[in-house]
C-alpha cells in the first residue's frame, strides 16, 4: 500500500539551530502534501499544505518565515524550523494525498520528534 | 471554524470487553471522517475512513458510523486485546483536504 516516509525520526539540537525535516511518497505522486504539529497531550493542528511548484499555504498563526517548506517533486516536501527555540519543540507529522485519486485517505508519516535545548 | 471533540479522554477495561468510542463535530459539511489510531512516540494508522454519503464502515472487529445530521461520529471496537491499546483519534475532513483532529482518546485494554 501507499507509505510516506518521514527523516529524521528524531532530532536533537540547541536553540538557535535550522532543522530540515523531509516527507516523501514512496510508491505514489503527492502533488499535495500537509505538515502537522502536535504538542504533548494535544492533538494534531494542521500547520500548512506543501504544494508541488508553489508556494506553501499556511494556517493561521504559522509564521511562514521561521517555518520554510519546499515541495520540489512529486514525491518530496520538506519542512525546514529555522532557528529553532524550545517552545518549538514538538512531533512534526507529514500526510500525502495520491494525485488523480480522489476521495482516497491521506497517508502520514511515522512523524519527526524535535527537541530543542 | 471546525471543532472536534473525543469523548471520553481516556477508558481503561479489561480484556474482551466491547467498547465504544465518540467524536463530534461542529460543522457538519464535512467530507469525510477518518479513525486513526496513534501508539506512544509514533504516527498514525489509518483504521477506517467513512465518506460523507456513508453512514458505516467495518474492518474485522472495528465498526465506524457516521451521523452527519447530529454531527457525531462513534467507533465500537468488538472483544478487545491488550494490544488494542493505544490512542484513537477522530479526524473530520473538510473541504477534501483539511484535516481538524480531536483531542483523541487514550485506551488501555488489561489483560
Amino acid at each position: 500500500g501507499a507509505v510516506v516516509s518521514q527523516h529524521p525520526s528524531r532530532v536533537i539540537c540547541k536553540s538557535g539551530t535550522s532543522v530540515k525535516i523531509e516527507c516523501r511518497s514512496l510508491d505514489f505522486q503527492a502533488t499535495t502534501m500537509f505538515w502537522y504539529r502536535q504538542f504533548p497531550k494535544q492533538s494534531l493542528m494542521l500547520m500548512a499544505t506543501s504544494n508541488e511548484g508553489s508556494k506553501a499555504t499556511y494556517e493561521q498563526g504559522v509564521e511562514k518565515d521561521k517555518f520554510l517548506i519546499n515541495h520540489a517533486s512529486l514525491t518530496l516536501s520538506t519542512l525546514t524550523v529555522t532557528s529553532a527555540h524550545p517552545e518549538d519543540s514538538s512531533f512534526y507529522i507529514c500526510s500525502a494525498r495520491q494525485t488523480e485519486i480522489s476521495n482516497q485517505p491521506q497517508h502520514f508519516g511515522d512523524g519527526t520528534r524535535l527537541s530543542i535545548l | 471554524k471546525q471543532e472536534v471533540t473525543q469523548i471520553p479522554a481516556a477508558l481503561s477495561v479489561p480484556e474482551g470487553e466491547n467498547l465504544v468510542l465518540n467524536c463530534s463535530f461542529t460543522d457538519s459539511a464535512i467530507y469525510n471522517l477518518q479513525w486513526f489510531r496513534q501508539d506512544p512516540g509514533k504516527g498514525l494508522t489509518s483504521l477506517l475512513l467513512i465518506q460523507s454519503s456513508q453512514r458505516e464502515q467495518t474492518s474485522g472487529r472495528l465498526n465506524a458510523s457516521l451521523d452527519k445530521s447530529s454531527g457525531r461520529s462513534t467507533l465500537y471496537i468488538a472483544a478487545s486485546q491488550p494490544g488494542d491499546s493505544a490512542t484513537y483519534l477522530c479526524a473530520v475532513i473538510y473541504n477534501f483536504n483539511k484535516f481538524y483532529f480531536g483531542s483523541g482518546t487514550k485506551l488501555n485494554v488489561k489483560p
